[in-house]
């Protein structure tokens, strides 16, 4: 059963570009979630989607956006990058009829923002 | 407040001994689930164990175990006999609530342990 695809794995981008971020969840489950990894932040949720519907949405700036296709693959965008946008981007993925199932995590996209 | 706090930043363990990883959490819903995480240097985050708020046994999988003291929220991880392999950043976790209201976790800041043999 193949896992959680992100990509790419890795990034580098200037001040002020844009970055899409793609993520494909594993198969049968339809709740995706993204999360910034920094040292300095540790792990923080940035949105949750559920069929194509934002659900949650964390404490990030609008800059910081995401969709969801009918497939449950998910793409993340941040705009107009920053230096403190470099971070390890988590995608992860669930079913929503198992409390204990927790996520499936992607192996990330590191993003260096120069 | 932080919804998850773990205290030790860095924790070492002898090979084949047992380690606990200490989590409190904060929280005022009844329903909520508390996970742990393994972080390898690779990057992936994966799945240990679950503890749901109303499972009155403590959750056990394989070598980990999870020591839940509900009045205390407190969610300790217990590694028994310790591998080089376990080696990594843990990270404790909980979500509110029920799936269907949201699938949002709070992480805790982690605990990097460090196997010796």
């Amino acid at each position: 059963k193949a896992g959680v695809t992100q990509t790419p794995r890795y990034l580098i981008k200037t001040r002020g570009q844009q970055v899409t971020l793609s993520c494909s969840p594993i198969s049968g489950h339809r709740s995706v979630s993204w999360y910034q990894q920094t040292p300095g932040q540790g792990l923080q949720f940035l949105f949750e989607y559920f069929s194509e519907t934002q659900r949650n949405k964390g404490n990030f700036p609008g800059r910081f956006s995401g969709r969801q296709f009918s497939n449950s693959r998910s793409e993340m965008n941040v705009s107009t990058l920053e230096l403190g946008d470099s971070a390890l981007y988590l995608c992860a993925s669930s079913y929503l009829d198992r409390q204990d199932y927790g996520y499936t995590f992607g192996s990330g996209t590191r993003l260096t923002v120069v | 407040a932080q919804k998850i706090t773990q205290t030790q930043p860095g924790m070492f363990v002898q090979e084949k001994e047992a380690v606990t990883l200490d989590c409190t959490y904060d929280t005022s819903d009844q329903s909520y689930g508390l996970f742990w995480y393994k972080q390898p240097s690779s990057g992936e985050m994966i799945f240990l164990i679950y503890q749901g708020s109303y499972d009155e046994q403590n959750a056990t999988e394989g070598r980990y175990s999870l020591n839940f003291q509900k009045a205390r929220k407190s969610a300790n991880l217990v590694i028994s006999a310790s591998q080089l392999g376990d080696s990594a950043m843990y990270f404790c976790a909980m979500r509110e609530g029920q799936l269907w209201t949201g699938n949002q976790f709070y992480f805790g800041t982690g605990t990097s342990l460090t196997v010796i043999p």
